[in-house]
C-alpha cells in the first residue's frame, strides 16, 4: 500500500458527460501529480500541484481540470467526456515538489467513456 | 524532450529463470524509478535509483548515469513477478514529473 487513496476505482459512463476523481496523497505529502494511462499513448502527465497551487502542466486537455484543496486533497474534473478518453487515471504524490522525490502512487481509477 | 526506451518490450521465462531489463534514456537525468505494474492494474514502486546498484531480495537495479542506461535484474522469477515493468525518469528543472517507457512486458510461466 502506497498510502495513496484515489477515488472511485471504476467509472463507467457516456459521452458528453462530466466526472470527478479524487485523490488523497500520503500523509505529509504536498505535491500531487496526474497521470493518464491509454492503450496508445502510454503513462502521460497531466498536471502537478504543489501545497494548492498549480506547478506544471503537461498533456492535459482543455476539458480537463485539476486542484488541490488545502487539506491536500486533488480533484481531477474531465468534461464533455469522448470514447478516447477511456484510461486509466492515476494520481502520485511525494514530499516536495522538485525533480529528486520519489513518487508514490495511488491504485488508480479506471474510467469507461460507453 | 528526453526519451526513454525500455528493451526488450516483452519476455517470457519459465519460473526460476533470471532476466535483465534495460532502460536508456536520451539526456542527464537526476531522477530514477522503477515500476511494476501488476495484472490488477497497480503502480508499484521498485527502486528509486538515480546512480548506484540498490537490491531488494530477489531484485536489484543499477543506474549507470554517465552512460545513460539502467537495468532491472530479476532472479529466480516467480509467477507472482508477472506484469509490466516501467522505468521512468525525472531531468530536473521545475516540473517534477516523471517520463516513462513503454515497458517490459513479463510473463512467468509456471
Amino acid at each position: 500500500d502506497s498510502g495513496v487513496t484515489q477515488t472511485p476505482k471504476h467509472l463507467i459512463t457516456a459521452t458528453g458527460q462530466r466526472v470527478t476523481l479524487r485523490c488523497s496523497p500520503r500523509s505529509g505529502d504536498l505535491s500531487v501529480y496526474w497521470y493518464q494511462q491509454s492503450l496508445d499513448q502510454g503513462l502521460q502527465f497531466l498536471i502537478q500541484y504543489y501545497n494548492g497551487e498549480e506547478r506544471a502542466k503537461g498533456n492535459i486537455l482543455e476539458r480537463f481540470s485539476a486542484q488541490q484543496f488545502p487539506d491536500l486533497h486533488s480533484e481531477l474534473n474531465l468534461s464533455s467526456l469522448e470514447l478516447g478518453d477511456s484510461a486509466l487515471y492515476f494520481c502520485a504524490s511525494s514530499v516536495k515538489h522538485g525533480s529528486t522525490d520519489t513518487q508514490y502512487f495511488g491504485p488508480g481509477t479506471r474510467l469507461t467513456v460507453l | 524532450g528526453i526519451q526513454v526506451e525500455q528493451s526488450p518490450p516483452d519476455l517470457i521465462l519459465q519460473e526460476g529463470a533470471n532476466s535483465t531489463l534495460r532502460c536508456n534514456f536520451s539526456d542527464s537525468v537526476n531522477n530514477l524509478q522503477w515500476f511494476h505494474q501488476n495484472p490488477w492494474g497497480q503502480l508499484i514502486n521498485l527502486f528509486y535509483i538515480p546512480s548506484g546498484t540498490k537490491q531488494n531480495g530477489r531484485l536489484s537495479a543499477t543506474t549507470v548515469a554517465t552512460e545513460r542506461y539502467s537495468l532491472l535484474y530479476i532472479s529466480s522469477s516467480q509467477t507472482t513477478d508477472s506484469g509490466v515493468y516501467f522505468c521512468a525518469v525525472r531531468n530536473g528543472g521545475s516540473q517534477g514529473n516523471l517520463i516513462f517507457g513503454k515497458g517490459t512486458k513479463l510473463s512467468v510461466k509456471p
